[in-house]
């Protein structure tokens, strides 16, 4: 039973325009949601996170949106630039889990010049 | 340098035979965590580690699956008698405050099992 879900496999723009990656959950009692990029070979890197009582974060390029009632959550890269070609992961969190990380199944942005 | 380091980063193991992957958190981080991911999937928990107490082991597959932590820094997770479904990525992860959400990862090992 997936609790994490990204349901587009991959996702291509254009250098300069926006990047728009989704992702859902279904445990309610997640309270913490980390966006995490992944390079081949190396291990996932922290990009940007939220806690449920925001609905929004940003981070200069980055932003993550946060839409509790739909369960769902967003991460918006803009202007998109070549280098952020990688293998996204969106993970969540519970207070009562031990910190562990759910996974979803990863996107992979392919940014064109 | 500063961050999480794992090794050996490949392994191949003949089905049947035991392998230990090693992790070296970033140095003073209580937390620590040992995932596996298979290919085309995102890393799914294995186990977790406050200093030396393993207060989570929910994720391990099997008794095949066994973690050590004993000073509450360098962490072992060994495998008995490897099957080819145990192939993956293993990743471990670190973070300084107990139960912390913001984790560091290492660059992996890759065991492929023949």
């Amino acid at each position: 039973d997936q609790q994490v879900k990204q349901n587009s496999p991959s996702l291509s723009v254009q250098e300069g325009r926006i990047s728009i990656l989704n992702c859902d959950y279904t445990n309610s009692m997640f309270d913490y949601f980390l966006w995490y990029k992944k390079y081949p070979a190396e291990g996932p890197t922290f990009l940007i996170s939220i806690s449920s009582i925001k609905d929004k974060n940003e981070d200069g390029r980055f932003t993550v949106f946060l839409n509790k009632s739909a369960k769902h959550l967003s991460l918006h890269i803009v202007p998109s630039q070549p280098g952020d070609s990688a293998v996204y992961f969106c993970a969540a969190s519970a207070l009562s889990n031990t910190g562990k990380l759910i996974f979803g199944q990863g996107t992979t942005l392919q940014v064109k010049p | 340098g500063a961050g999480v380091s794992q090794s050996p980063r490949y392994k191949v193991a003949k089905r049947g035979q035991d392998v230990a992957l090693r992790c070296d958190p970033i140095s003073g981080h209580v937390s620590l965590f040992w995932y596996q991911q298979a290919l085309g999937q995102g890393p799914e928990f294995l186990t977790y580690f406050q200093n030396e107490a393993q207060l989570d082991k929910s994720g391990l597959p099997s008794d095949r699956f066994f973690a050590e932590r004993p000073e509450g820094s360098v962490s072992t997770l060994k495998i008995q008698r490897t099957q080819q479904e145990d192939s993956a990525v293993y990743l471990c992860a670190s973070s300084a405050a107990a139960g912390g959400y913001e984790q560091f990862f290492g660059p992996g090992t890759r065991l492929t099992v023949l």
